[in-house]
């Protein structure tokens, strides 16, 4: 069974510049997240998708980020124009269980990279 | 606010030495604690813990939980080079769907 896979695994920008990640979540989970971690921080909560509905987006940033999920099957997160702070790793991460309340086991991509210049 | 805090930052021991590594809480609405192992890329899921006192063990690894205390610990013995990774802890609530991260420790075991 493929895990969840995200593309690219690194991007390196530069600052004003737009980048577009994308989540391919395992295919059945309807529980879709995006995470972020800082270098040297916690990884941060940046929203939940079940299908194609946005559960909660209270962690994203602000609205130069945008997270779509056409369809419900795999998902981008846009970040146009981006900034120096945005560096860090996104992870994406899905899970099976529904309602999403039993989300405690998440299945994690390998995430992606990102630099702002 | 919630937070979950994670000691020590890192570790470095050889191997075969026993480790513990910590994890408290101040959340409202505590529901689980998780732990994962994160080497080079994704984490992966070592424990889930919803109750106090019962020991989960998986090979050489084991965890408990004390939600008197609000803490976590991570026991690793024997440990092998294999083990190096940064050990995540993290905390549901059954406020929302959202995990709460501790920033992790980072564990070096030398040969």
């Amino acid at each position: 069974e493929a895990g969840v896979t995200q593309f690219p695994s690194h991007s390196v920008i530069e600052k004003g510049q737009t980048v577009t990640l994308r989540c391919d979540p395992i295919s059945g989970h309807d529980n879709l997240y995006w995470y972020r971690r800082v270098m040297g921080k916690e990884i941060k909560f940046l929203l939940h998708f079940v299908k194609e509905s946005k559960q909660d987006e209270s962690g994203m940033p602000n609205n130069r980020f945008l997270a779509e999920r056409t369809g419900g099957t795999y998902s981008t997160l846009k970040v146009q124009p981006a900034e120096l702070e945005d560096s860090g790793v996104y992870f994406c991460a899905s899970s099976q269980d529904f309602p999403p309340r039993t989300n405690e086991k998440l299945f994690f991509g390998s995430g992606t990279q990102l630099s702002v210049l | 606010e919630d937070k979950v805090v994670q000691s020590p930052l890192s570790l470095v021991v050889h191997e075969g030495d026993t480790v513990t590594l910590n994890c408290s809480y101040e959340v409202t609405n505590f529901r689980s604690l998780l732990w994962y192992k994160q080497e080079k890329k994704a984490p992966t899921f070592l424990f889930m813990l919803t109750s106090s006192g019962i020991e989960k063990k998986s090979g050489r690894l084991s965890s408990i939980l004390d939600k008197k205390e609000l803490f976590s610990i991570l026991n690793i013995t024997a440990t092998q080079t294999g083990d190096s990774a940064v050990y995540l802890c993290a905390v549901g609530t059954d406020s929302n769907y959202q995990l709460i991260w501790g920033a992790g420790t980072k564990l070096i075991i030398k040969p």
